[in-house]
């Protein structure tokens, strides 16, 4: 069964330091979205994308975070500068053409610890 | 803000005793979606219900939308030490492009035998 991919399941990296997170989403997918979820805390909602672009955003999801889907393929978060607080699990998702009920198939995550 | 208030947060029971998880909320969701987590791993997605008052039954686990599409149950019966894990709710929200999911807090079932 197709599944999406995320790599590296774990990052480690310097406060202030930027950092990119790879997803492959499920390939005849269009919908690609970004959650986290903070140690001990519900999975939050980021961002969802659709045909090269944002589609909404969380509050969450501020200057510092951005996500581009550079090939037909890969689907990038990216944190500038990263804080303490960017620690997280974070999960992308994708689903499939059409509006109705969509369910969305996620990734085993990539844990992103900030020293 | 959409929330969704999933109850309870833990839940340890006997092998064979029957359980119900519950997902609330004071907001209208398209559908609710019930996922399972394990430890190092993303949510994998049990059902979908849609419709109000839509009953789905997955084996020995029944998931139940409420008529008014704000809440939803999540009934196993004669649990088993396999169904111990991270059992989460979630509501659709229909976007332009696509939905965004809004995700209960989780119930932590612990299934001893």
């Amino acid at each position: 069964e197709p599944e999406v991919t995320q790599t590296p399941s774990h990052q480690v990296t310097q406060m202030g330091q930027e950092v990119i997170l790879r997803c492959v989403p499920i390939s005849n997918h269009l919908y690609f979205y970004w959650y986290r979820q903070i140690l001990g805390q519900k999975v939050e909602f980021l961002v969802s994308f659709y045909n090269n672009e944002i589609s909404e955003k969380s509050e969450i999801f501020d200057d510092q975070f951005s996500v581009e889907r550079p090939d037909g393929s890969n689907f990038t978060l990216k944190i500038r500068s990263t804080k303490l607080e960017d620690s997280a699990m974070y999960f992308c998702a994708s689903s499939g053409l059409g509006q109705i009920n969509q369910p969305q198939h996620f990734g085993d995550g990539t844990r992103l610890s900030i020293l | 803000t959409q929330l969704l208030e999933q109850s309870p947060q833990f839940l340890s029971i006997q092998e064979g005793e029957n359980l119900t998880v519950y997902c609330n909320s004071s907001s209208v969701f398209s559908s609710l979606q019930w996922y399972r987590q394990e430890p190092g791993e993303g949510p994998v997605l049990l059902v979908t219900v849609v419709t109000g008052g839509e009953v789905k039954k997955l084996k020995r686990l029944t998931f139940q939308f409420g008529d008014a599409r704000k809440d939803s149950s999540l009934h196993i019966t004669a649990a088993q030490t396999g169904d111990t894990g991270l059992y989460l709710c979630a509501g659709e929200r229909k976007l332009e492009y696509g939905n965004k999911l809004v995700f209960g807090a989780g119930t932590i079932l612990r299934v001893k035998s």
